[in-house]
């Protein structure tokens, strides 16, 4: 498998812009996360998906955000209008729900997101 | 709740040198506990897990004991390398749950 697949890997925008990403997870697996990491903050969970139903979303920030999973194999994180504090690197996550390798996450290589 | 607690760093090291890494937690019931690699410019990947108590993962030179007693899953490696050089994450996952609570990370730099 190719692993979990994150486009674009760079973005850089203007304050106020409409920004997507995006997240192709593990062929069958039943979990999406997403993820921000910042400097100030850590690796902080953001929301996640069982079988494509939002089930915690707690962690998005603000209204700005929001997400998506419209089938098993895609999943969108868009933030309208974008602000500088938004910048950061932005994971995507899948994992089983069972078997031997339940509860293993498994990242993308990250969206680096900059917000001008 | 949950929660992890690992070390501050960085930790600063010579080719070779023992590494230990720190990680405490706080859970209800029996966690699974990970050790997370993240080198710079990548995503998280899993270094090695336990799912039960003196259960001891291991992976790439590196050993982490669960130890119950002590809350603890300390990451150990007897002779690190430049390309060890990384933030590695602490990580459980709690009974019944999906998710991954994690540490804040410790950036190891290891020096030629």
């Amino acid at each position: 498998d190719a692993g979990v697949i994150q486009s674009p890997r760079h973005e850089v925008t203007e304050m106020g812009q409409e920004v997507t990403l995006r997240c192709k997870p593990i062929s069958g697996h039943d979990y999406l996360f997403w993820y921000r990491q910042t400097m100030m903050r850590g690796l902080e969970l953001l929301i996640y998906f069982n079988n494509n139903v939002p089930i915690d979303d707690s962690g998005m920030p603000e209204d700005r955000f929001s997400a998506k999973m419209p089938n098993a194999s895609f999943s969108t994180l868009k933030i309208q209008p974008s602000e500088p504090r938004d910048s950061a690197v932005y994971f995507c996550a899948s994992s089983l729900a069972s078997g031997s390798t339940k509860n293993i996450q498994y990242f993308g290589a990250g969206t680096r997101l900059s917000v001008l | 709740g949950n929660s992890v607690t690992q070390m501050e760093g960085p930790v600063t090291l010579s080719e070779e040198a023992f590494l230990t890494i720190n990680c405490t937690y706080t859970a209800t019931g029996y966690p699974s506990l990970f050790w997370y690699v993240q080198y710079p410019g990548e995503g998280l990947q899993l270094l090695l897990k336990a799912t039960k108590a003196d259960d001891k993962g291991s992976n790439k030179g590196f050993e982490a004991t669960y130890r119950k007693e002590t809350t603890s899953f300390h990451l150990e490696k007897g002779s690190v390398q430049v390309s060890d050089s990384a933030v590695y994450f602490c990580a459980l996952s709690g009974a019944g749950y999906s998710t991954l609570t994690f540490g804040k990370g410790t950036m190891l730099l290891v020096s030629p």
